[in-house]
């Protein structure tokens, strides 16, 4: 069966600290990967996207960056934080071309920016 | 552009009450998936369901029941004889048939008493 990871799962870093979330998936291969924020108040935001290997597409301009270095890792990375960069962040997959799969997703990483 | 609604910010109700989650959405392609996930305090979402757009008849799971009605664009969700651990929040979500990604609405919390 397949299973996400994340980790960590909480993390308090101070204002302009550098940021490394991982996210790895088990149990199937060449999945979409997807990094999404939700703040506080629930919405969710999708950050980044990766259809393969170094293939990343960014939804919205920020300071976070993303990496794919294999097949079933998706690394999230940020130079230096802001304090708008907290929140909950939560990596999923799902089958790549097929866009009636839903997508599973991890347990999520809390991020607080002091 | 697709656009994903739920009007309704928090909804508390007493336990074995009857709660309706509203779901809108906008969208241009005439074959699209509609999806409900619930957030637990927990964090990580999970997946309720799946519909697709060429599928108008109703589905009823448990005390879960979804109610589709392309006419009125909506896809509602109804919790029957509601339970503490159904407290959560509840997304809605809309995807794109080229591939997954997934458009979500706001959410709703959804807060049951004893």
């Amino acid at each position: 069966s397949q299973t996400i990871h994340q980790w960590p799962a909480t993390l308090v870093q101070p204002v302009g600290s550098p940021l490394s979330l991982e996210c790895t998936v088990e149990g199937t291969s060449n999945p979409n990967l997807y990094w999404y924020r939700q703040a506080a108040g629930r919405g969710l935001q999708l950050l980044f996207y990766s259809i393969g290997i170094g293939q990343i597409s960014s939804e919205v301009p920020q300071n976070l960056s993303a990496s794919r270095p294999q097949d079933r890792q998706f690394i999230l990375s940020s130079k230096k934080l802001l304090l708008s960069d907290s929140g909950f962040y939560l990596c999923a997959w799902d089958l790549t071309g097929n866009s009636k799969n839903e997508q599973f997703f991890g347990p999520g990483t809390r991020l607080t920016v002091l | 552009a697709q656009k994903v609604t739920q009007a309704q910010t928090e909804i508390s109700v007493v336990e074995k009450e009857d709660v309706t989650l509203d779901c809108v959405y906008e969208t241009r392609d005439t074959t699209y998936y509609l999806f409900w996930y619930k957030q637990p305090p927990s964090g990580e979402l999970v997946f309720l369901i799946r519909r697709n757009s060429f599928d108008e008849q109703n589905e009823i799971s448990g005390r879960y029941s979804w109610n589709f009605q392309k006419s009125t664009s909506s896809f509602n969700f109804t919790i029957t004889a509601s339970q503490v651990v159904d407290s959560a929040v509840y997304f809605c979500a809309l995807s794109e048939p080229s591939w997954g990604k997934l458009q979500f609405g706001a959410g709703t919390q959804v807060v049951v008493t004893p």
